[in-house]
């Protein structure tokens, strides 16, 4: 079946602007994450969601980043006022119901780029 | 201290060669282990699972040492196919959702 998706693939923005990144879950998984990796870096946890459930947002950077995730399935992160330091790789995944001790199944991520 | 550390390596190993990466965590409540692999420019795949009793995979091999708090993956018969980063993941005990990514370590096998 159908993996994870994330558009888009690349972003490209001028500092200062919005942007929004989507992700499209496996079909059926109830728990959706995001997070962020930077160069040589390591995955950074920025959000978790997991069916009708308050999201656990402990990991977002700080207040120009959300998300949200409609319906269950689709989710949005945006962040506002895009600043250099929040050029990174950002990556989506899912699981099935959202234990500790599942497979997280990645999508492609979004290469963010600001200027 | 991180709460999962690893040596970035590179590990640079011949083909057919046995090569391990240790990876150390914090917290001792952690109760999830994980190796995740990423190729470059690639999203992370788990590559498997690490079991109290230790596990293998066919070349692949985890092991928990609990009194320690490390996690070990010894790959044998190195193949070219194996150059990646392989990330450690460990469970947030503060957390019921949540898990932990190494900086990861970097594999090259050359020929």
């Amino acid at each position: 079946g159908a993996g994870v998706s994330q558009s888009p693939s690349n972003k490209v923005t001028e500092k200062g602007k919005d942007v929004e990144l989507r992700c499209d879950p496996i079909s059926g998984h109830t728990a959706l994450y995001w997070y962020r990796q930077s160069l040589g870096q390591g995955l950074e946890f920025l959000i978790y969601f997991q069916g009708n459930s308050a999201p656990d947002k402990s990991g977002l950077p700080s207040d120009r980043f959300s998300a949200e995730r409609t319906g269950g399935s689709v989710s949005t992160l945006t962040i506002q006022r895009t600043q250099q330091e929040d050029s990174a790789v950002y990556l989506c995944a899912s699981s099935l119901v959202g234990g500790t001790w599942e497979t997280q199944y990645f999508g492609p991520g979004t290469r963010l780029l600001v200027l | 201290r991180k709460e999962v550390e690893q040596d970035p390596g590179p590990f640079n190993v011949p083909e057919g060669a046995t090569v391990a990466f240790n990876c150390t965590y914090s917290n001792s409540a952690s109760q999830s282990f994980f190796w995740y692999r990423q190729d470059c420019r690639k999203e992370p795949k788990l590559l498997m699972s690490v079991y109290s009793s230790g596990n293998e995979d066919g070349r692949f091999t985890a092991q928990l040492n609990r009194a320690s708090q490390y996690i070990s993956l010894l790959i044998r018969d190195s193949k070219l196919s194996d150059s990646a980063t392989y990330l450690c993941v460990v469970n947030s005990p503060s957390s019921a959702s949540k898990i932990i990514f190494g900086s990861g370590t970097r594999l090259s096998i050359r020929p």
